[in-house]
């Protein structure tokens, strides 16, 4: 079946610094992959969907400037959450999907999740 | 705006009950949803999706059903095991290449 490998599991570091997250479909190419993040006990919250070759579109309430995501490739976007400040610890977890048919039809493949943890 | 409710937001059972998680979505003009197994600290198990024009889908002990019109679905968990022990997400898509909104979840315990 579908793998989404994301890296690192998990992080933990200093306020101020940037941090990267990688997400990588390793079978099959995803156009389009979504970027999650969930706190305790929460459910997931969509941050961004992430489109190959073009800018990122962002949810309400979340800041471009903060989350920078790049989507480079078929089979690799990333989330660098910049200058981490204790409150963006997180579960950040991200989605694709294969294109192909219908997009209704495709279901979203799930990577491992990233723990953040900023001190 | 859709929203997905789950209820209960907690459940214990002991090993071997039958058991019903429910999920309701406030826009019914969904394209597909799906059921996913969450364990502490982990990322997401896909575990069935329903297409909307579907009324149930099975594997194994698990039946999920969907009854688009009245914005609800259940997932039926059959004689559980303490390895059922997880948060069970219900998660649907609207239309076309819109992610899928989730709810909040149900904790389930299942006590040997």
């Amino acid at each position: 079946g579908a793998v989404v490998s994301q890296h690192p599991s998990w992080v933990i570091c200093k306020s101020g610094t940037s941090v990267k997250i990688e997400c990588r479909s390793l079978d099959f190419q995803a156009t389009t992959m979504f970027w999650y993040r969930q706190f305790p006990k929460q459910s997931l919250m969509l941050m961004a969907t992430s489109n190959e070759g073009s800018k990122a579109t962002y949810e309400q309430g979340v800041e471009k400037d903060k989350f920078l995501i790049n989507h480079a490739s078929l089979t690799l976007s990333t989330l660098t959450v910049t200058s981490a400040h204790p409150e963006d610890s997180s579960f950040y977890i991200c989605s694709a999907r294969a294109p192909g048919g219908t997009y209704s039809n495709q279901p979203q493949h799930f990577g491992d999740g990233t723990r953040l943890s900023i001190l | 705006k859709q929203e997905v409710t789950q209820i209960p937001a907690a459940l214990s059972v002991p090993e071997g009950e039958n058991l019903v998680l429910n999920c309701s979505f406030t826009d019914s003009a969904i394209y597909n949803l799906q059921w996913f197994r969450q364990d502490p600290g982990k990322g997401l198990t896909s575990l069935l999706l329903i297409q909307s024009s579907q009324r149930e889908q099975t594997s194994g002990r698990l039946n999920a059903s969907l009854d688009k019109s009245s914005g609800r679905s259940t997932l039926y968990i059959a004689a559980s095991q303490p390895g059922d022990s997880a948060t069970y997400l219900c998660a649907v898509r609207n239309s076309g290449n819109t992610p899928l909104v989730f709810g909040k979840g149900t904790r389930l315990s299942v006590i040997a």
